[in-house]
């Protein structure tokens, strides 16, 4: 079975532009969050999707955004990009929107490397 | 919220049991202790999970303290593809913090032949 799928594997963008980033969830996954690492750093919270529907928010500008799709798709837009942005983002998929059990465990993606110049 | 507290580094013998500690002592009575390793930047691998009692699957054991401040991840035989970053994340439970995972900096496993 498919994991978490995530394109593309790299990006190199100049400051000032703006960047979409796409995720697949494992195949009847509803839930979808998405996480910003940088270099030698643990992965923080961006953001949190469930049912198509903005779940939580972590503390990112406004420049960050994302949706997901019927499909449970999802992206994540980030605009006028900065030089800081750099990092790698990771996506992540559950069963269902919880704690604990096996239904909400959440599965991560190879991530998108974003390199700003 | 609840945080880790993890040792930066750690070396253990290829074939030995590999004990990861970590520290959670603010963690909440309904808060999960959640593992997940990270090989060279890859996207992070879930090992385990647990609320109060010890655990155990095909990857690992998760001992937790009786007062839930402390737990350890064990690897029973550690080979060279364990070498990797290890997380112990507390997650979140409410709604109004939406089940976050909350990292730390990780201990890097070093298994040496």
């Amino acid at each position: 079975d498919a994991g978490v799928t995530q394109s593309p594997t790299h990006l190199i963008k100049t400051r000032g532009q703006h960047v979409t980033l796409r995720c697949s969830p494992i195949s009847g996954h509803k839930s979808v969050s998405w996480y910003q690492q940088v270099l030698g750093q643990g992965p923080q919270f961006i953001f949190q999707y469930y049912e198509k529907e903005e779940r939580g928010r972590g503390n990112f500008p406004d420049r960050f955004s994302a949706r997901q799709f019927p499909n449970y798709s999802s992206e994540l837009n980030v605009n006028a990009l900065l030089l800081g942005d750099s990092a790698l983002y990771l996506c992540a998929s559950s069963l269902e929107l919880g704690a604990g059990g096996v239904y909400n465990i959440q599965y991560f993606g190879a991530g998108t490397r974003l390199s700003v110049l | 919220d609840a945080k880790t507290t993890q040792p930066p580094s750690m070396d253990c013998a290829e074939g030995r049991a590999a004990n990861l500690p970590c520290n959670h002592s603010t963690i909440s009575g309904n808060e999960y202790v959640y593992w997940y390793r990270q090989i060279h930047s890859q996207g992070p691998q879930y090992i385990i999970h647990g609320l109060k009692n010890n655990e155990t699957n095909e990857m690992a054991s998760l001992i937790i303290t009786e007062d839930r401040k402390s737990s350890t991840l064990i690897l029973p035989h550690a080979t060279l593809r364990d070498t990797a970053v290890y997380y112990c994340i507390v997650r979140v439970v409410s709604r109004v913090s939406n089940y976050q995972l909350i990292w730390g900096a990780g201990t890097k496993l070093i298994i040496k032949p």
